[in-house]
Parts: structure tokens; sequence; C-alpha cells
């Protein structure tokens, strides 16, 4: 079955700059979630998009935007690198808003 | 969403069942219990939901008490790739639909 896919799946950045992930959901989900995963802490989540509106929103910087795209995909811009910013980023896609969230590989965010 | 209390850490043999207990006693009664796993950095993976009935699928059974305050959740032959984080979140039928994730427990899968 298809699965969520993310890309880059690697990124190194330097501090200061920006970095762009993607998110493609499993067909037919129109629901998008953004979570990221510190070094040895568990995932907590950002932001949620459904149906190309934002419906829900976390600890997400200011520094950070998202947006979901007309074909359902998501992504993560992420401005003015720091380095706290170093972790995995998740994406999880359901087929409604309140239906089982299906994650992907992650991005593994490196900032140097 | 109710918080949820698990074990730190638990080991189970090989080809043994493990059991996976979770307290929820806040929970109230329109929200779901949610079981995901994540082995070493991948993506946390969905295992099995559950309201208040017990739920089986082809990777575990879900044991609620009938007062919903407390969970298990059974592997019945635990293999070594079964070694994870154990997440065991309580996620509201309606309003937020976020995922909060606690702190877990580790199962390790002794040979």
């Amino acid at each position: 079955a298809a699965g969520v896919i993310q890309s880059p799946r690697h990124l190194i950045k330097e501090k200061r700059e920006t970095a762009t992930l993607k998110c493609y959901p499993i067909p037919r989900h129109d629901t998008v979630y953004w979570y990221q995963q510190g070094p040895g802490q568990d995932p907590q989540f950002l932001i949620s998009f459904y149906e190309k509106m934002q419906s829900d929103k976390g600890s997400i910087p200011d520094r950070f935007s998202a947006q979901q795209f007309s074909d359902y995909h998501s992504e993560l811009n992420m401005s003015s690198l720091e380095l706290g910013d170093s972790a995995l980023y998740f994406c999880a896609s359901s087929l409604v808003p309140k239906d089982t969230q299906y994650f992907g590989p992650g991005t593994r965010l490196t900032v140097l | 969403d109710a918080k949820t209390t698990q074990p730190t850490s638990m080991d189970c043999a090989e080809g043994r069942a493990a059991n996976l207990p979770c307290n929820h006693s806040t929970i109230s009664g329109n929200e779901y219990v949610y079981w995901y796993r994540q082995i070493h950095s991948q993506g946390p993976q969905y295992i099995i939901h559950g309201l208040k009935n017990n739920e089986t699928n082809e990777m575990a059974s879900l044991i609620i008490t009938e007062d919903r305050k407390s969970s298990t959740l059974i592997l019945p032959h635990a293999t070594l790739r079964d070694t994870a984080v154990y997440y065991c979140i309580v996620r509201a039928r309606f309003g937020n639909e976020k995922l909060t994730f606690g702190t877990g427990t580790r199962l390790t899968i002794i040979p």
C-alpha cells in the first residue's frame, strides 16, 4: 500500500539558512500533520492542514510556515535556521481530520 | 487530551507475549486509546486503537478495562523486530486532531 512520502530524507543546512521540507500524503488523504522530534525527545505536534486550510497549530516557531497545496501535498518552510532546529521532522496524513494518522519516514534536518 | 502513564521500559523474551500497560485514568467518554510504536528514529507506526471494546488486528490486541481507565497492548509472539518505543495516546474523537506523545515504553525483546 502507498505510504506517506517525505523529501528530502536528509538535509544539512548552515545557521541562518532556509529549508523546505515536502510531504506527499497517502492518496485520497486530505489532512496533513507535521511533527518535530528533537534528539532524545518524543514527537511534538507543529501544525496541521485540512482541505488546504490550517486546522490546528502547536508549538511552531514564527520562523516556520507551512501550507497545503491543491494536490494535498504540504511544505514546511523554515527560515533563519538555528542549531536547535536540528531534529527529525515527520509528516502524517489521514483520510479525514479525525481518522487514524499514518506517518512518513521523516526528514532528518541537521543545522551546522 | 487526557494524559497517559506508561512504564519507562520493559523486557520480553522472544516468542513470548509482550503485555504493555497504559494508565489513562482521566479519559473521557468520547476519547479513543491509540497505540503507536517507533523503531529507532523511523516514523511512528500505527498499531491499533479502540474506544471501549477490545480490539484485535494482525499486529496486536488491545484490552481496555471496563471503566476505561487503563488498557493493555498485547503483542502475542514478540520478535526482535518488535523492539521499539511504544506510545499509548488518548485522542479526542471530536475536537483537537493532533497526537500528543508522552514518553512511551521502551520495549526490548531479548533473544
